[in-house]
């Protein structure tokens, strides 16, 4: 079946640290990769995706790699700001569009 | 653009009452889902519609819950009767089409908390 696993949180870093956020899929086909970012008290925002293997997603400085070879869509960032506290979540969508989302990582950052 | 709007934003029920909830996707998306978010865990489905065809409710508790789009635009959501177990936020969510590639955008969501 089609499911997502994602590292567990709570991640807390320190402002202008270096983030990384697992994310391992199991599909069947060829999924896209999404990654939503939730702000307290907000609804689910897409941060970026991917369609194909090797695309790379990127948005406000976040980056993620299809990488069809581990099964892998773990996001980074090179400096994170306290504006970046909020819930990640990775999700796969198969062709029938039946997303399927991690557990959620809950990132603090600290001034 | 005008996003998903949703209400209501907070409801509380006693269990065993009844509570619907209201979605307004995007204009023109034709792909309607619901999906129900435990505290500390991501989203599930529970239904897609395309226009005003369900699609996929495989993961509805067919028993006490029921959704509706008719016309092809707004849906509801109701649960009848609630349990403690419901609690929980409901996001809508809609895309233009149902296709791995199309974005889901989802509204702020229904926190429904059953007491």
């Amino acid at each position: 079946g089609n499911s997502v696993t994602q590292m567990e949180g709570p991640v807390t870093l320190s402002e202008e640290a270096f983030l990384t956020i697992n994310c391992t899929y199991t599909a069947t086909g060829y999924p896209s990769l999404f990654w939503y970012v939730q702000y307290p008290g907000e609804g689910l925002q897409l941060l970026l995706k991917a369609t194909k293997a090797d695309d790379k997603g990127s948005n406000k400085g976040f980056e993620a790699t299809y990488r069809k070879e581990t099964t892998s869509f773990h996001l980074e960032k090179g400096s994170v700001q306290v504006s970046d506290s909020a819930v990640y979540f990775c999700a796969l969508s198969p062709p029938n569009n039946d997303m399927r989302f991690g557990a959620g990582t809950r990132l603090t950052v600290k001034p | 653009e005008a996003g998903v709007a949703q209400s209501p934003r907070y409801k509380i029920i006693e269990k065993r009452q009844s509570v619907a909830f209201w979605c307004n996707p995007i204009s023109g998306h034709a792909t309607l889902y619901w999906y129900q978010q435990i505290l500390g865990q991501g989203p599930k489905l529970l239904i897609q519609f395309q226009n005003n065809g369900v699609v996929d409710d495989s993961q509805l508790p067919k028993d006490r819950f029921s959704a509706e789009r008719l016309k092809g635009v707004d849906s509801t959501l109701k649960i009848q009767p609630a349990k403690l177990e419901d609690s929980a936020v409901y996001l809508c969510a809609s895309s233009l089409a149902r296709g791995r590639t199309d974005t889901q955008y989802f509204g702020p969501g229904t926190r429904l908390t059953v007491l």
